[in-house]
């Protein structure tokens, strides 16, 4: 298994302004996906990130929106920038190990 | 590309009573399929696997390539079943996940 955490756990934003979220695994991974989790809605994939290349982004995504950073093997961030309401999701980072996936708490965030 | 589709948003049943929760997808390839659970509060987790053949509290769900679905059955619901239920596929082990909508089952006493 991977034990995953995430900060913050939920915050609350205004318009216009950004957000980093932070995800630690408690071991190394190769790859390590981001999800969006809008209200009432299913997970919807963001971007892959592997260490040591660029993030690659689903259709809708873009780095200049949420710009992804991957410093080493245990790590990464998510950036959700200037942000507007229709940004208030749960956001969700996971790794993969083998077969599985597992999910970290996810962060909840709201824009105002 | 992929897709998984779980047709009920929400499924009510009493508890004691079966349950079947609906997944069908279409991929080309053989996929792998999986269940995801959240409970009220608590983080995604991984219910079962096809791959594995397991029942997990009591759950089972089978591969059925020929009508590509992956229902998730239960015998007897127990109250603690309640919880939002997500089928989900990756093409293989280290891609990301393709989710369903979800399914909010509710077990009532």
């Amino acid at each position: 298994s991977a034990v995953i955490s995430q900060k913050p756990s939920r915050d609350i934003c205004q318009r216009g302004t950004s957000l980093t979220i932070q995800c630690q695994v408690d071991s190394q991974v190769t790859m390590m996906f981001w999800y969006r989790q809008q209200p009432g809605q299913s997970l919807t994939l963001i971007a892959t990130a592997n260490q040591g290349s660029e993030a690659t982004y689903e259709s809708g995504f873009v780095i200049d929106k949420f710009p992804i950073s991957r410093p080493n093997l245990t790590f990464s961030t998510l950036t959700v920038s200037n942000m507007s309401p229709e940004d208030s999701s749960i956001y969700l980072c996971s790794v993969g190990r083998g077969p599985e996936q597992f999910f970290g708490p996810g962060t909840r965030l709201t824009v105002l | 590309a992929q897709r998984v589709t779980q047709p009920e948003k929400l499924l009510s049943v009493f508890k004691g009573a079966p349950v079947e929760l609906k997944c069908n997808y279409s991929y080309s390839g053989s996929p792998e399929l999986f269940w995801y659970v959240q409970y009220s509060r608590q983080r995604l987790q991984l219910l079962l696997r096809h791959i594995s053949r397991e029942s997990i509290k009591g759950f089972t769900a089978d591969l059925n390539k020929g009508e590509t679905s992956f229902h998730l059955k239960k015998p007897f619901a127990q109250e603690e079943d309640s919880a939002m239920y997500y089928c989900a596929l990756s093409v293989t082990g280290n891609t990301p996940l393709v989710f369903g909508k979800g399914t909010r089952l509710s077990v009532i006493a």
